[in-house]
């Protein structure tokens, strides 16, 4: 299970943390990822970390802005956004990565920007 | 950036027919990291087929996937009331980080 939490509403420019705490798997042992999703862009990848917590991507649209960590001893996953924008409003998903491919999703929980 | 164009974006469909829905890629797709997500309303996608053909657990043998190049499809073969979704088809590639395309998907409803 992934259990996201964190979203809210929020003004441009603000920071937020969001959180996923995982359960019922070696949380250790996966590399996770935080996908969105909004009406306008559909489904779009946002960052991605190793199983260590040393190897962190993000997607060029957030780059420099957002930062993904994760706490293996708490079995928690967290996605730092700063300076957040308008576009930036979406369901945020925590998901478990195999392979290239996103194989278990969290419900999500919904960041709205907005002044 | 591989850009992934599914195609049909609706269709109406019945019961008990068979359907296939396609991807394309802008450029070759590796087919051990094409993937096929179902979403129904208020839910997260979930995963159906991985690595093109293989099927993800405890998913129903009526899914199906295959392809090559820069064209993928997956097929469902007999249409059940619980099919009617979104359907996104994602690819995983690397340049000099990696790389997590979706396409815009296919919504399937029930006519």
């Amino acid at each position: 299970q992934l259990l996201e939490s964190g979203g809210d509403l929020v003004q441009p420019g603000r920071s937020l943390r969001l959180s996923c705490v995982a359960s019922g798997f070696i949380f250790d042992t996966y590399t996770m990822s935080w996908v969105r999703q909004n009406p306008a862009k559909g489904l779009e990848w946002v960052a991605v970390i190793d199983n260590y917590g040393d190897i962190r991507y993000h997607a060029d649209s957030v780059k420099d802005r957002f930062s993904i960590s994760r706490d293996n001893s708490k079995n928690t996953l967290y996605l730092q956004m700063n300076s957040l924008r308008v576009e930036d409003t979406a369901l945020y998903y925590c998901v478990q990565v195999l392979n290239g491919n996103f194989h278990f999703w969290g419900q999500g929980t919904l960041v709205t920007v907005s002044s | 950036e591989v850009v992934l164009t599914q195609s049909p974006g609706t269709m109406s469909l019945s019961p008990g027919e068979r359907v296939t829905l396609s991807c394309r890629g802008s450029q070759t797709l590796d087919t051990r990291y094409v993937a096929w997500y179902q979403q129904k309303p208020g839910r997260a996608p979930r995963l159906l087929i991985y690595g093109t053909s293989n099927r993800a657990t405890g998913i129903s043998g009526r899914f199906s996937g295959s392809g090559s190049g820069t064209d993928f499809t997956l097929t469902i073969s007999r249409l059940e009331s619980e099919d009617f979704a979104i359907y996104y088809c994602q690819h995983f590639g690397r340049d000099n980080s990696p790389r997590y395309s979706f396409g815009q998907g296919t919504r399937l409803e029930m006519k």
